[in-house]
């Protein structure tokens, strides 16, 4: 059965430093999710990506987070700057068409991401 | 805008049953649920959809009562893998985006 994956699953650096984070969406799906989950808390929506842009980001979604589909395959999250407060599971999302309402979000297995 | 989701935790003795519901202020027409394990994804159980239908996953059910703008989810006769948070997503629609309003979930410990 096809799934999402994501890479690397546990990523490690330092305040300041840049992170990319990857996704492979499920390979006939067309819009694409970012979430995180600080540890104990809920999980909180990010970006949605559908058609090669943003269609929503929220509030954490500020200027040091950006968004990529570099090839027909993969989908990314990139921290320019990172702070202490951005450790937390990032998961990627992804889900076939919007049109059906049977059509529902499936999830990446999560990058713990540590920042020291 | 975020549904409500009741109890905030249960704890339960295999075998034992629950009811976890989702409610909103606005106007329901799906409700989708997932099941999160600790340090995982979640995983998704089911999509209730308008019109009161009832669905199931292994012993899991849920039922959609629109005018209640209401979903509950049953867990019938617990067993210890039904442990983790379970969450109910709202559908919102803007243009193009479709993107799910998460509840806060719902922690459940299943013990022996």
């Amino acid at each position: 059965e096809p799934e999402v994956t994501q890479t690397p699953s546990h990523q490690v650096t330092q305040m300041g430093q840049e992170v990319i984070l990857r996704c492979v969406p499920i390979s006939n799906h067309l819009y694409f999710y970012w979430y995180r989950q600080i540890l104990g808390q809920k999980v909180e929506f990010l970006v949605s990506f559908y058609n090669n842009e943003i269609s929503e980001k929220s509030e954490i979604f500020d200027d040091q987070f950006s968004v990529e589909r570099p090839d027909g395959s993969n989908f990314t999250l990139k921290i320019r700057s990172t702070k202490l407060e951005d450790s937390a599971m990032y998961f990627c999302a992804s889900m076939r068409e919007g049109g059906a309402r049977t059509d529902t979000q499936y999830f990446g297995p999560g990058t713990r991401l540590t920042v020291l | 805008q975020q549904p409500v989701q009741s109890p905030q935790a249960v704890i339960l003795r295999e075998g034992e049953d629950a009811v976890i519901n989702c409610s909103s202020s606005k106007a329901l027409y799906s409700v989708h649920w997932y099941r999160q394990k600790h340090g995982e994804a979640p995983v998704f159980l089911m999509i209730l959809l308008k019109g009161g239908e009832q669905k199931g996953h292994e012993k899991i059910s849920a039922s959609f009562n629109e005018k209640k703008q209401q979903s509950s989810l049953y867990l019938t006769a617990s067993q210890l893998s039904y442990s983790g948070t379970y969450f109910c997503g709202t559908e919102r629609w803007a243009g193009n985006n479709r993107k799910l309003i998460w509840g806060l979930g719902t922690s459940l410990a299943v013990n022996p």
